[in-house]
């Protein structure tokens, strides 16, 4: 079967930096998506990662390495803003987004 | 560019009657567009992919006849979710493609019935 693993909670603090990790198992791959929701809205894309390595925008990072079936994203100099659930989805070999159950994340002061 | 909007954002309906929902894409045209479902504290779930002028392909558990999506151009998909019940009260997403890439989202329209 076709399963997306994250957290499903993490907690940070203003300024700090915060790793949320995905691991996947698909059938197939055509790349792996980030999305933040903020409570009572539509996602909003982040990132797309269909090679290995960093791609890095702005305060925000993702990773991926298709050998372990794993990808991170990484925000650095957190801001309050920021609280909101982080989407992982993969794009199988039909091109039909699989989704994580999402990692919400809350910042503190 | 690449924006998508839906109408109505809410709505609130009596158990039993019908509701459409659009979803427009605004300035390009979508090859694809999906519909999803989110319940409170839930991650999305598909539950059916359109393509202009075909039928929608609907996910096993989504009953067809209940939830009738017409995507009739490149830039517009109507969901409607008949005889409405307190249990299909959630937050509808559609979200449209233009190749193989990215899919562009919505704002979503919230569904309450009474």
């Amino acid at each position: 079967g076709q399963n997306i693993d994250q957290p499903t909670e993490m907690t940070a603090t203003e300024g700090a930096i915060v790793q949320i990790n995905c691991t996947y198992q698909t059938s197939g791959f055509n790349g792996l998506f980030w999305y933040q929701q903020h409570a009572g809205e539509a996602p909003t894309f982040l990132s797309y990662n269909v090679l290995d390595g960093l791609e890095e925008k702005g305060r925000f990072s993702s990773f991926l390495s298709r050998s372990k079936g794993y990808s991170y994203l990484l925000l650095k100099e957190l801001q309050m803003k920021d609280s909101a659930s982080y989407l992982c989805a993969v794009s199988d070999s039909n091109y039909q987004l699989i989704w994580g159950a999402g990692t919400k994340l809350i910042i503190k002061p | 560019g690449a924006v998508v909007s839906q109408h109505p954002s809410w709505v609130i309906c009596k158990s039993g009657t019908s509701v459409k929902i659009e979803c427009r894409s605004l300035d390009f045209q979508a090859t694809t567009m999906f519909w999803y479902r989110q319940f409170p504290k839930q991650s999305l779930m598909l539950m059916a992919t359109s393509n202009e002028g075909s039928k929608a392909t609907y996910e096993q558990g989504v009953e067809k006849d209940k939830f009738l999506i017409n995507h009739a151009s490149l830039t517009l998909s109507t969901l409607t979710v008949t005889s409405a019940h307190p249990e299909d009260s959630s937050f509808y997403i559609c979200s449209a493609r233009i190749d193989s890439y990215e899919q562009y989202f919505g704002p979503g329209t919230r569904l309450t019935v009474t």
